[in-house]
């Protein structure tokens, strides 16, 4: 069966520092990778996405993400935070040979940015 | 508009009311879902609809809950006989049809904000 597991329920960092946000996943098959962001109070936005091109995936505002088929992991990434990148932010896994309805949603990091 | 819209932004009712929350696709899009969200919590899923197909009703926590779609775009969520427990943002999703690259990317509407007293 599938899941994501994110391993940090809240990260804090100070501007100007590096962010990582960890997530593991489980799927018997190729999964689709997704990370989603949501700031107070607005819409859950897409971040990026991996769908089996290239393993490292730039999405919007700075943020990367890694996908490790040997480690399971899609651990994402911004060399310096800002205070703008506080937010919520979820980790999701889709079998691309199963149904899109069943993608699993992660518990969620959220994130904190110090000034 | 180009995106997802849910309305109303804000519901307050009085438990045992009937709740109606309405969900406007992106055009073009056939696959829409429907989400809960408690607070600090992740996303439950509720329903999902695709094209011509009969729904996938298997996350709707009771009978309590329904959902339809006229016409393959505009989405109804139903909650009848509300309970506190209910209280929750409610999103919509909408995505291109099918499972494959690219394909599967869900657009959120701003969320209904429910509130039962």
């Amino acid at each position: 069966a599938q899941s994501v597991t994110q391993l940090d329920s809240h990260v804090s960092v100070s501007e100007g520092t590096p962010v990582l946000l960890r997530c593991n996943y489980s799927s018997s098959y190729s999964p689709s990778l997704f990370w989603y962001v949501q700031h107070p109070n607005k819409g859950l936005q897409l971040l990026l996405k991996y769908t089996s091109a290239a393993t490292l995936v730039k999405g919007i505002n700075g943020f990367e993400a890694e996908f490790k088929k040997s480690e399971t992991s899609f651990h994402l990434t911004k060399p310096s935070a800002h205070m703008s990148d506080a937010a919520e932010y979820f980790c999701v896994v889709t079998d691309r040979t199963g149904n899109n309805r069943k993608l699993i949603w992660g518990l969620g990091t959220s994130l904190a940015v110090n000034p | 508009g180009a995106g997802v819209s849910q309305s109303p932004s804000n519901k307050v009712t009085e438990k045992g009311k009937d709740v109606e929350l309405r969900c406007d696709p992106i055009s073009g899009h056939t696959a829409l879902y429907w989400y809960r969200q408690s607070l600090g919590q992740g996303l439950e899923f509720l329903i999902y609809f695709q094209g011509n197909s009969a729904p996938d009703k298997s996350g709707l926590p009771s009978d309590r809950f329904s959902a339809e779609r006229t016409g393959g775009s505009v989405s109804t969520l139903t909650i009848q006989r509300t309970q506190q427990e209910d209280s929750a943002v409610y999103l919509c999703a909408s995505s291109l049809a099918s499972p494959g690259a690219g394909r599967e990317t869900q657009y959120f509407g701003p969320g209904t904000r429910l509130l039962v007293l």
